[in-house]
């Protein structure tokens, strides 16, 4: 069975940094691509970031390019999410999710980012 | 922003069919698989249909998706009290180079 468990969302300071964190099982890690999506209380969905299976292509939306950045390690299990310069408008929820061709297949509970002073 | 939009809200009576349009571009929804999912309250969203109009082995066959052009549609027959979600479209974008979600429709069950 497919899990995703997210970890690292916690209360920081604008400009601050944090790194989350996604373990998988249940499936073959380092042939699937995973997504970041968040999600702001009482909002929609926006996709943020995408890592191939190798870690060698990513993607970042364009709100987010040039503060966060993806990455992976695949002996681990895990996929990472790498954020810096932290603003209020990056307060969300995220989460982690496996990537299948065209679709994000499963999804894990996500884990709150709050941006405050 | 959302660059697929969609109907804030849709209702219907218990049994009954509800549709929710999707509307995009040539760059996503044009070019691309729609997929859709289920966000019910206080949960992580989940698949409901792929590749436009498939099933995963666990979704109930009341929910059905298609496509044409540039718009794509999801629909709920036999609306049950459980139905009451946020429902989301999403697609690749080309342009974006990125994944983009619809604004979200919220299903109300009368």
């Amino acid at each position: 069975e497919v899990a995703l468990l997210e970890s690292g969302g916690t209360l920081v300071q604008p400009g601050g940094s944090l790194r989350l964190s996604c373990v998988a099982s249940g499936f073959t890690f380092s042939t699937n691509a995973m997504s970041w999506v968040r999600q702001t209380p009482g909002k929609g969905l926006e996709w943020v970031s995408a890592i191939s299976g190798s870690g060698v292509v990513t993607y970042l939306a364009n709100s987010v390019k040039g503060r966060f950045t993806i990455s992976r390690d695949n002996s681990k299990n895990t996929v990472y999410l790498h954020m810096n310069s932290l603003s209020v408008e990056d307060t969300a929820m995220y989460y982690c999710a496996k990537n299948e061709t065209t679709w994000l297949h499963f999804w894990g509970q996500g884990t709150l980012v709050t941006v405050s002073s | 922003q959302s660059v697929l939009t969609q109907p804030p809200s849709v209702s219907a009576a218990t049994g009954q069919k509800v549709t929710i349009s999707c509307s995009g571009t040539t760059f996503n929804i044009g070019t691309n698989y729609v997929s859709w999912y289920q966000q019910l309250p206080g949960t992580a969203p989940k698949l409901l249909i792929y590749d436009n109009d498939k099933r995963p082995s666990a979704i109930p066959d009341r929910f059905s998706g298609s496509k044409s052009g540039t718009s794509a549609t999801l629909g709920i027959t036999g609306l049950q009290a459980g139905d009451e979600a946020d429902y989301y479209c999403g697609t690749w974008d080309f342009s974006l180079s990125g994944y983009v979600f619809g604004t979200g429709t919220t299903v109300t069950v009368l």
